[in-house]
């Protein structure tokens, strides 16, 4: 069983549709979860970490949100520049590596 | 946030032949790096994991002897993938761990085609 499930696959919005990226995840003890934007070549890029239910954090467009199972991350008013691979993984205790979701891939049309 | 460089950044090469791929932690010491890869339209599968000075734990299913990683510093991590093959063509991505931040970064990337 998958430790972190992303939903949808594939997103396509028009420009200024706003929307949400969900991530799932069954993990015993969750020390953090992270979002990562990834453009087609390169490396992941950090967005957020959440460490607790209910904190949530902003940048520019992005606003993740986190709970007992799931983080959301919500896109207001996309811009084709935000068109990527979003990437949802979990840390769970100690020095363990994260843990990578399938990715969202979001396609921004003007 | 923290800079993580990769080299090469792209490799062609014939099979049989080994590569070797550094990353380097510039602003931090990592005092432990992780290894993926990925492969087309795939998320980031996790290979090894090192600590500074250790022997490098694989995770199931990686060959040990063909990934060979050296982390014996905490700025440079090598990965060599030892007699390539075709199937070993992916994307590999460094990621190091250390000092006060819990932020994971990772690496720009390394894009491996076995001929």
């Amino acid at each position: 069983e998958d430790q972190v499930t992303q939903s949808p696959e594939a997103l396509r919005l028009q420009e200024g549709e706003s929307s949400s990226l969900n991530c799932s995840y069954t993990v015993s003890g969750l020390r953090g979860l992270f979002w990562y934007r990834q453009d087609p070549g390169k490396g992941p890029e950090f967005l957020f970490t959440l460490y607790s239910a209910g904190e949530e954090k902003e940048k520019e467009r992005l606003k993740a949100t986190l709970t007992k199972k799931e983080s959301f991350l919500h896109i207001t008013a996309p811009k084709p520049e935000d068109s990527a691979t979003y990437l949802c993984a979990v840390q769970e205790s100690g020095n363990t590596p994260l843990v990578f979701g399938k990715g969202t891939r979001l396609s921004v049309i003007a | 946030g923290a800079v993580v460089s990769q080299h090469p950044s792209r490799v062609i090469c014939k099979s049989g032949t080994s590569v070797k791929i550094e990353c380097r932690s510039l602003d931090f010491q990592a005092t432990t790096m992780f290894w993926y890869r990925q492969f087309p339209k795939q998320s980031l599968m996790l290979m090894a994991t090192s600590n500074e000075g250790s022997k490098a734990t694989y995770e199931q299913g990686v060959e040990k002897d063909k990934f060979l990683i050296n982390h014996a510093s905490l700025t440079l991590s090598t990965l060599t993938v030892t007699s390539a093959h075709p199937e070993d063509s992916s994307f590999y991505i460094c990621s190091p761990r250390g000092g006060s931040t819990d932020t994971q970064y990772f690496g720009p990337g390394t894009r491996l085609t076995v001929l």
